[in-house]
Parts: C-alpha cells; sequence; structure tokens
C-alpha cells in the first residue's frame, strides 16, 4: 500500500487566489513528481524533483511551482489561479533503488478556478 | 520525441473474456515498461511492471514485452467487469527517471 498523500482533495477558490496544494509521503523516497490531468485526457507532467532542494520542470509549461525542502514533502502553489488551471493534479514519487522507478500515485486533488 | 502509443479504444469485452491491451514506443534504449489502471476519478495505480523480453504473470494479469518489435502488452484473462478501467502504458528510457506515458487504452467488461 503506498503511502503519499495529497490535500485538499477538492478545492472550488475564485480566481486570482494564491493556493498551494500539499503533497507528503511516507515512503522515503528521492523523486516526486507533480502530474496535471483533465478528465479522460493524458498525464501531464509539470513539475519533478530528484531529491532535495532539486527541481525542474516538467513538459507542459505551468504558471506553478515547487518546492522541496524535506525529503516527504512536495508542494505545488499557484500564485494566482485562473479558471485555465481548473485540473486533477496529481503527485507521485518513485525510488530510484528499486531500479525500476516505478511510480505511487497520490489520490489528487480537483481544482476548480471560477 | 519519445512516443507511446495506445489505442484508445474503448476496447468491450464479456466477462470471463481475455482482455489484450496493446502499447508501441518509439525509443529503442527504453529498459523498464509499466502497465497502470486507472478508474475514472481516481489515480493511476500500479499493475505489473515488465523489463525483460518475454512475458511476465501475476495472477489474472500477463505482461508481454518485445524489444525488437517495441511493443509491450497486457493480458487480463478471465475479465471481471471491475477491470473496467482506463489502462496506462509507461516506458522509461535507460538512465532516466522520467517515464513517458501514453493516453490509455479504456477497457469496457461487460455482464
Amino acid at each position: 500500500e503506498a503511502d503519499i498523500y495529497q490535500t485538499p482533495r477538492y478545492l472550488v477558490i475564485g480566481t486570482g487566489k494564491k493556493i498551494t496544494l500539499e503533497c507528503s509521503q511516507t515512503m522515503g523516497h528521492d523523486k516526486m513528481y507533480w502530474y496535471q490531468q483533465d478528465p479522460g485526457m493524458e498525464l501531464h507532467l509539470i513539475h519533478y524533483s530528484y531529491g532535495v532542494n532539486s527541481t525542474e520542470k516538467g513538459d507542459l509549461s505551468s504558471e506553478s511551482t515547487v518546492s522541496r525542502i524535506r525529503t516527504e514533502h512536495f508542494p505545488l502553489t499557484l500564485e494566482s489561479a485562473r479558471p485555465s488551471h481548473t485540473s486533477q493534479y496529481l503527485c507521485a514519487s518513485s525510488e530510484s533503488a528499486s531500479g525500476n522507478n516505478e511510480q505511487f500515485f497520490g489520490p489528487g486533488t480537483r481544482l476548480t478556478v471560477l | 520525441q519519445k512516443e507511446v502509443e495506445q489505442n484508445s479504444g474503448p476496447l468491450s469485452v464479456p466477462e470471463g473474456a481475455i482482455a489484450s491491451l496493446n502499447c508501441t514506443y518509439s525509443d529503442r534504449g527504453s529498459q523498464s515498461f509499466f502497465w497502470y489502471r486507472q478508474y475514472s476519478g481516481k489515480s493511476p495505480e500500479l499493475i505489473m511492471f515488465i523489463y525483460s523480453n518475454g512475458d511476465k504473470e501475476d495472477g489474472r494479469f500477463t505482461a508481454q514485452l518485445n524489444k525488437a518489435s517495441q511493443y509491450v502488452s497486457l493480458l487480463i484473462r478471465d475479465s471481471q467487469p471491475s477491470d473496467s478501467a482506463t489502462y496506462l502504458c509507461a516506458v522509461n528510457e535507460l538512465g532516466s527517471y522520467i517515464p513517458t506515458f501514453g493516453r490509455g487504452t479504456s477497457l469496457i467488461v461487460h455482464p
């Protein structure tokens, strides 16, 4: 059973608000990822981290930022939310030592920006 | 440009039948191959991974890898309505920790 948590699970906010989506994992995994997924559509990688103080942007251009100050925590921040940010945000983690890099996903945050 | 191709479906099979899901990839340097299941409105969960040519079996699931032909497949035996979901294929190239995901195949198992 994967131990990766996301809060909040659902969020409805107004345009222009600053929000932070939380992601934590208790597995000690070194790598963490943020994906964006619209209903019925493919996963898009927006940020990833190979370890503490390491963050990179993914394939999908995003106005969000991330930080990795602690191994277990990888929050994603939107400084000024817009309706185009409405989507499902999925956090995942993986462990280099496994050699295969299988990813474990959190339950997701469904964000609606009005 | 690394690509992972899957037929979007839906693939419809009767209960008890074998469901066959296919995935092709473009990068010959790919090393690890994964199948994830995603129920509607939920997050993906890992079903199987495979990295050697041939078959790998886990219960009702069998992953098949053919690196020469650059395809990986997932067979689900004795399909159940609870298997109805979208199945995502993901591929990792050697030395990379960023998988490339396919768009997924929707599977419907009808009673």
